[in-house]
């Protein structure tokens, strides 16, 4: 089991730009959820997705969506890049019952210039 | 504002000593209280979850210890190694892990020494 995997490990763009960062879930799981972590900083959650559908949403701007596909892997958008939005994004998945455990990958770090 | 709030912001522990973190959140509706580990380049890794039907918990050498009417709750690790130093975050659910987004404490950068 390969656990929950992410793409690209690193990134690098300039302001105003768009970034994509893609994430496969842990086998058998159908809820992916997305992180923003700041250097030195706890994760803050940005969205959750169920059955191709954003579930649940943090305190984050329209300028980051995200996609889910049937086979439960998921993409984050982030359009508009602003200095500010270089972090580690990290993607979690669970299964949707209440109570389970979310399995992070590894991130992917986000500089932009 | 921030929902979780967690110290010391960083911790020193001579080997074999008791690592204690501690953690205070506001919203009550909170219902599912994990503690995550994370090594530097990795992603957090859950360590030990409590629900607050129980006032303490306890894995290995990891003990969470919860206090509902304080809204506190802490992380004890026990005969603390090398192999423990790392950022440990709590965090806060209204509905479980699995079906709920995830508060974060701002993280607690412990280092064991030998």
């Amino acid at each position: 089991d390969a656990g929950v995997t992410q793409s690209p490990t690193h990134l690098i763009k300039t302001r105003g730009q768009q970034v994509t960062l893609r994430c496969s879930p842990k086998s058998g799981h159908d809820t992916v959820s997305w992180y923003q972590q700041a250097l030195g900083q706890g994760p803050q959650f940005i969205f959750q997705y169920y059955e191709e559908e954003e579930r649940q949403r943090g305190n984050f701007p329209d300028r980051f969506s995200g996609h889910q596909f049937p086979n439960y892997s998921s993409e984050l958008n982030v359009n508009a890049l602003l200095l500010g939005d270089s972090a580690l994004y990290l993607c979690a998945s669970s299964l949707i019952q209440d109570y389970n455990e979310q399995f992070f990958g590894p991130g992917t770090r986000l500089t932009v210039l | 504002q921030q929902q979780v709030k967690q110290s010391p912001q960083s911790l020193i522990v001579q080997k074999g000593g008791i690592s204690i973190i501690n953690c205070a959140y506001e919203n009550t509706a909170f219902d599912y209280f994990p503690w995550y580990q994370q090594f530097p380049g990795k992603g957090p890794a859950l360590l030990i979850a409590i629900r607050p039907d129980v006032s303490e918990k306890k894995e290995g050498r990891f003990t969470i210890s919860f206090n509902k009417s304080a809204k506190q709750f802490s992380l004890h690790i026990m005969d603390s190694q090398p192999g423990d130093s790392a950022t440990y975050f709590c965090a806060a659910s209204e509905f479980g892990g699995g079906a709920d987004g995830l508060t974060f404490g701002k993280g607690t950068h412990l280092i064991i020494q030998p």
